[in-house]
């Protein structure tokens, strides 16, 4: 079955860069997500990326993908407080109902 | 703001009562998904309908639970004769519309506490 994985923690200081990392196991992934939950919130989408991609740029955001070692990240350019939060990667295959895999979620802090 | 609501916020409940939760996606959702996330963990897909037709049920959904989507618009999610490890975030996700075919966008969730 699918299996989505995440490191637990990452601390970083503002303005610094963040990087957070996921693997995934279903070479079938058609998209792969990046989302933010902060305390007591449902899950923002931030961004997505198609498996054909390698990279994709949205503001401070950018997503790598490594297809071959099933590695995707999302680095955030100079990270803010207002960044600190759980970022949850995920994957679907849009063939099988596009329904999302997600990680076990990576908590962000952001120190000043 | 997704546009997705859920009601109620919160709900505790009695060990064997039933609860019922409700989604209001946009209208332009035309497949809406249930998740549960249980705390420190990443959401598990419970089940999800395109229109009101539902589609697929995961494993993790026992004979109580049911859910519904009518008139393929709003959703319910039904637990009967709840149980302690039935405390859970209930999130619902709508997908759907021009430009946004595959990105789901979620409601806040419900937060179930059964004692």
């Amino acid at each position: 079955g699918e299996d989505v994985e995440q490191s637990l923690f990452l601390s970083v200081r503002e303005g610094d860069s963040s990087v957070i990392n996921c693997t995934y196991t279903d070479s079938s992934s058609t998209y792969l997500y990046w989302y933010k939950q902060e305390p007591g919130a449902g899950l923002q989408l931030l961004t997505y990326i198609f498996s054909n991609m390698d990279m994709k740029q949205d503001q401070r955001l950018t997503v790598l993908l490594n297809k071959k070692d099933k590695h995707l990240s999302l680095r955030i350019a100079d990270t803010q407080t207002g960044d600190s939060a759980i970022y949850f990667c995920a994957e679907s295959i849009w063939a099988a109902g596009n329904k999302l895999t997600f990680g076990g979620g990576t908590r962000v802090l952001v120190k000043p | 703001d997704t546009g997705v609501s859920q009601d109620p916020r919160h709900k505790i409940t009695k060990r064997g009562q039933n609860v019922t939760f409700r989604c209001d996606p946009i209208s332009e959702h035309n497949r809406l998904y249930w998740y549960r996330q249980t705390l420190g963990q990443g959401p598990e897909f419970l089940t999800y309908f395109q229109n009101e037709a539902q589609l697929e049920k995961s494993r993790l959904l026992s004979d109580r639970f049911s859910a519904e989507r009518p008139k393929g618009s709003f959703s319910t999610l039904e637990i009967q004769r709840t149980e302690q490890g039935d405390s859970a975030m209930y999130l619902c996700a709508g997908e759907g519309g021009q430009g946004a075919y595959n990105e789901q966008f979620f409601g806040p969730g419900t937060r179930l506490t059964v004692l």
